[in-house]
């Protein structure tokens, strides 16, 4: 139980476009997503958190008006990565929570490689 | 501000040994995790810890939590090739999981 999937695993775009990474749960419904940003051979960076059917709220540093996060639904939230540059090129990982249990863990999705031109 | 700090970065072992990776951390927390992520995969949990004096283990990894130092290890016995990874600690606290990571500790085992 408690899978995450991620689409599209890899991503590649021309500067100046907008790319859309889907984060779902496929076995529960998530009432918290994240989403965490890892250059290479770098840690996790936590970039926003969001709560279904909230605004997502972002850590400080991350612009909120480039990297667009929806949590329309309690399976489904999306980071819109807009007028992408090379240097927002990244491994972007969702997780989800439950709200359940003894703790809120975290189960983290399979990332996504974007790679900007 | 949450900090958490590991060390160390960069692990090289050889086969059969032992060695442990160590996870401080700033404030209070409420569980502390141990994730592996070999390259290019996203992260797989090890353990997770939740109270003062835990120890958990699976096959050659050990984790323990000292809450009052603010302390985690991950401990690695009689190391093999396919141990070789990275491996984050975490620390969450707070009703949504606020989640920090460590820097991660790169191993490698060697024949």
């Amino acid at each position: 139980g408690a899978v995450v999937s991620q689409h599209p695993s890899r991503v590649i775009c021309k500067s100046g476009t907008s790319v859309k990474i889907e984060c779902r749960s496929l076995d529960f419904q998530a009432t918290t997503m994240f989403w965490y940003r890892q250059f290479p051979k770098k840690s996790l960076m936590l970039m926003a958190t969001s709560n279904e059917g909230s605004k997502a709220t972002y850590e400080q540093g991350v612009e909120k008006d480039k990297f667009l996060i929806n949590h329309a639904s309690l399976t489904l939230s999306t980071l819109t990565v807009t007028s992408a540059h090379p240097e927002d090129s990244s491994f972007y990982i969702c997780s989800a929570s439950y709200g359940g249990g003894t703790y809120n863990e975290q189960f983290f999705g399979p990332g996504t490689r974007l790679t900007v031109l | 501000e949450l900090k958490v700090e590991q060390n160390p970065l960069f692990l090289s072992m050889q086969e059969g040994k032992n060695y442990t990776i160590y996870c401080n951390y700033s404030t209070t927390s409420d569980r502390l995790y141990w994730y592996r992520q070999d390259p290019g995969k996203s992260l797989e949990s090890l353990f997770v810890l939740l109270s003062n004096g835990a120890v958990k283990q699976e096959g050659r990894l050990m984790a323990s939590l000292d809450t009052k130092a603010r302390l985690s290890t991950l401990h690695i016995t009689a190391a093999v090739h396919d141990l070789s990874a990275t491996y984050f600690c975490a620390v969450a606290r707070g009703n949504n999981n606020d989640m920090r990571f460590g820097a991660g500790t790169r191993l490698t085992v060697k024949p």
